[in-house]
């Protein structure tokens, strides 16, 4: 079964550092998405994105979040410069329509 | 802006019992997932209800849509200690197609 891949599994970094969070979605979807989950928290949407750009983004998507999808397979979440409250699980997901998402295993970023 | 409330947010039960979760969203929305998360795992789609009065089974989970009352039901049948895990309903934002709204998830205990 097609699977989407996330890496890395998990990342360290120092705060103000850069992330950038790599994701391979399935290959005919057409629809990408990423979502967070802080510990033992609930999900929460940052973005979405189809037909090369970005279709909706949640308040926490702030101008440190960038994302791109550079050569039609990676999709990837930038943050610019790491606060100690962006360590949670972030989550791609993708879709080949306009429902049936697939999430990937996640990678954990803790900011330190 | 779009609520959802999931409860109970925590329950132990005992093998062989039946139980209900409930999900409840506070706007309009036909389009409605159940996921189910193992400790330090992705989110693994369980069911998608695309209509009012939709009705999907699968195993001894079985789930139900009321566009009208806006709920949700995931309904446990006979648990069993596999079934252990933490189960979240999302919703899609009506017209969107771009962004899940999830409830903050129910942590199910299961007792041999």
């Amino acid at each position: 079964e097609p699977e989407v891949t996330q890496t890395p599994s998990h990342q360290v970094t120092q705060m103000g550092q850069e992330v950038i969070l790599r994701c391979v979605p399935i290959s005919n979807h057409l629809y990408f998405y990423w979502y967070r989950q802080i510990l033992g928290q609930k999900v929460e949407f940052l973005v979405s994105f189809y037909n090369n750009e970005i279709s909706e983004k949640s308040e926490i998507f702030d101008d440190q979040f960038s994302v791109e999808r550079p050569d039609g397979s990676n999709f990837t979440l930038k943050i610019r410069s790491t606060k100690l409250e962006d360590s949670a699980m972030y989550f791609c997901a993708s879709s080949r329509n306009t429902y049936g998402y697939t999430f990937g295993s996640g990678t954990r970023l803790t900011v330190v | 802006e779009l609520k959802v409330e999931q409860n109970p947010l925590f329950l132990s039960m005992q093998e062989g019992k039946n139980y209900t979760i409930y999900c409840n969203y506070s706007t309009t929305s036909d389009r409605l997932y159940w996921y189910r998360q193992d400790p330090g795992k992705s989110l693994e789609s369980l069911f998608v209800l695309l209509s009012n009065g939709a009705v999907k089974q699968e195993g001894r989970l079985m789930a139900s849509l009321d566009t009208k009352a806006r709920l949700s039901t995931l309904h446990i049948t006979a648990a069993v200690h596999d079934l252990s895990a933490t189960y979240f309903c999302a919703v899609d934002v009506s017209g969107s197609n771009y962004q899940l709204i999830w409830g903050a998830g129910t942590k199910l205990i299961i007792k041999p």
